[in-house]
């Protein structure tokens, strides 16, 4: 059964940083397409960023050169690091499976909290 | 910068059929968007209902259904259902390794 269980969301202060996970299992993280979506208090889903089974990453405008993604595959583990946090950064971050890859089915984790304040 | 485009809300009588729609502000949807279709409901994480344009995933009824039409790509509800009152999110391909979603549709049924 494929499982994604997101942490390390949190309350930071403006210009922080915090690092998200996602841990992984029913199937390994390095041979799948993996994403982060957001989604702020009240609005939409935003995608944030993916990376790609042979390893190259792509990011949303809204956090290209602040935010980096990245996978432990000895711990089969997906990572989002985030810098220079902003208040429109605050929203639920929600770790993704095969997200719109062309004859797979996406699978969702449940989501962690990230709050930007101060 | 180009928007993907949802009717912000719908409403929709038990038993009825609606179709979502997911545009472009500049252009045509087309299968080489690889449109996919998500449900939320609230305090939920989303699902995914359809990838690829029209495939299911597991599990979801057969009353939903992808397609392209005309210039958008569409979600088709077929006999709606009481526990079908959701968000509804489409996400679309935009070449570069970029994905992005619509703002959503708000489906009533009532």
């Amino acid at each position: 059964e494929v499982q994604l269980v997101e942490s390390g969301g949190g309350l930071i202060q403006p210009g922080g940083s915090l690092r998200l996970s996602c841990a992984a299992s029913g199937f390994t993280v390095s041979s799948n397409y993996m994403s982060w979506v957001r989604q702020a208090p009240g609005k939409g889903l935003e995608w944030v960023s993916v990376i790609y089974s042979g390893g190259g990453t792509y990011y949303a405008d809204s956090v290209k050169g602040r935010f980096t993604i990245s996978r432990d595959n000895s711990k089969n583990t997906l990572f989002l690091q985030m810098n220079s946090l902003r208040a429109e950064d605050t929203a639920v971050y929600y770790c993704a499976r095969d997200l719109g890859i062309a004859g797979r089915v996406g699978y969702w984790g449940q989501g962690t909290l990230v709050t930007v304040s101060s | 910068q180009t928007v993907v485009t949802q009717e912000p809300s719908f409403s929709v009588s038990p038993g009825g059929t609606v179709t979502l729609t997911c545009g472009l502000s500049s252009g045509s949807v087309s299968t080489d968007y690889y449109p996919s279709w998500y449900q939320q409901t609230p305090g939920q994480a989303p699902r995914t209902l359809i990838y690829s344009t029209n495939t299911r995933s597991s599990g979801v009824p057969d009353r939903f259904s992808g397609s392209i039409l005309g210039n958008k790509a569409a979600l088709t509800i077929t006999g709606a259902q009481a526990d079908d009152e959701s968000d509804y999110y489409c996400m679309l391909y935009m070449g570069s390794g970029i994905w992005v979603f619509g703002g959503g549709t708000k489906l009533t049924v009532l």
